[in-house]
């Protein structure tokens, strides 16, 4: 079956970094892309990005072009999402999906299989 | 950047009872629209895709509708687990965007 399974709870200091993995199962992983999407607490979903696992190419909301970097390692059919300057508004549930389609197909942007999230905390 | 617009905000059903929630585009989407439900504590679930292709495993009193900029999700009869969140999405261009969601709760 379809899994993502994503890394744990995490807790940051304001300025700092932080790195979340989601680990692939039950599917080609590069035969798809990933999507990022955040949702702070008692917000709605707020989109971040998307990258091909099949060669890396990445869409990004302008809202994170400079502070976002998406990867992926196909060897381990890991996405990883790196978001860097964190501040107490970067405090919210990460959630990893799998896009529908194929990477070059018309569906490739729905996400059709989540991750169950990662809730990171930014605070002093 | 396309801003999706969702009204109502809250939706007061009763079990049994037919919801209509909709869904707005700022710029035509053509038929590039996805429905989400997502449940307190749980990641969302893809509902619909392509305006009103129900995804594998929806039950039939879900339907979509819409192209353009107007789009509308239907649930025939409420059952107790249609409690929730509903978000749609565009995907029309490659900077997705999400509505800010509609809750459908018991009347």
């Amino acid at each position: 079956q379809i899994q993502l399974v994503q890394s744990g709870a995490e807790v940051k200091n304001p300025g700092a970094s932080v790195k979340v993995s989601c680990k692939a199962s039950g599917y080609s992983f590069t035969n798809h892309g990933i999507s990022w999407v955040r949702q702070a607490p008692g917000q709605g979903l707020e989109w971040m990005g998307w990258i091909s696992a099949f060669n890396g190419n990445t869409n990004r909301a302008q809202k994170f072009q400079d502070r976002v970097t998406m990867t992926t390692d196909t060897s381990t059919s890991t996405a990883y999402m790196e978001l860097r300057k964190l501040t107490s508004d970067d405090t919210a549930v990460y959630y990893c999906a799998r896009g529908h389609g194929y990477v070059w197909g018309d569906y490739r942007y729905v996400s059709d299989y989540w991750g169950p999230g990662t809730l990171v905390t930014v605070s002093a | 950047e396309i801003v999706m617009t969702q009204s109502p905000g809250t939706l007061s059903v009763s079990p049994g009872e037919r919801a209509t929630l909709s869904c707005r585009a700022s710029q035509s989407i053509s038929s590039n629209l996805a429905w989400y439900q997502q449940k307190p504590g749980q990641a969302p679930r893809l509902l619909i895709y392509g305006a009103s292709t129900r995804a594998t495993g929806i039950p039939a009193r879900f339907s979509g509708s819409g192209s353009g900029t107007d789009f509308t999700l239907t649930i025939s009869s409420l059952q107790s687990e249609d409690f929730a969140i509903y978000y749609c999405q565009q995907y029309n261009s490659w900077l997705l965007t999400f509505g800010g969601g509609t809750k459908v709760e018991i009347k």
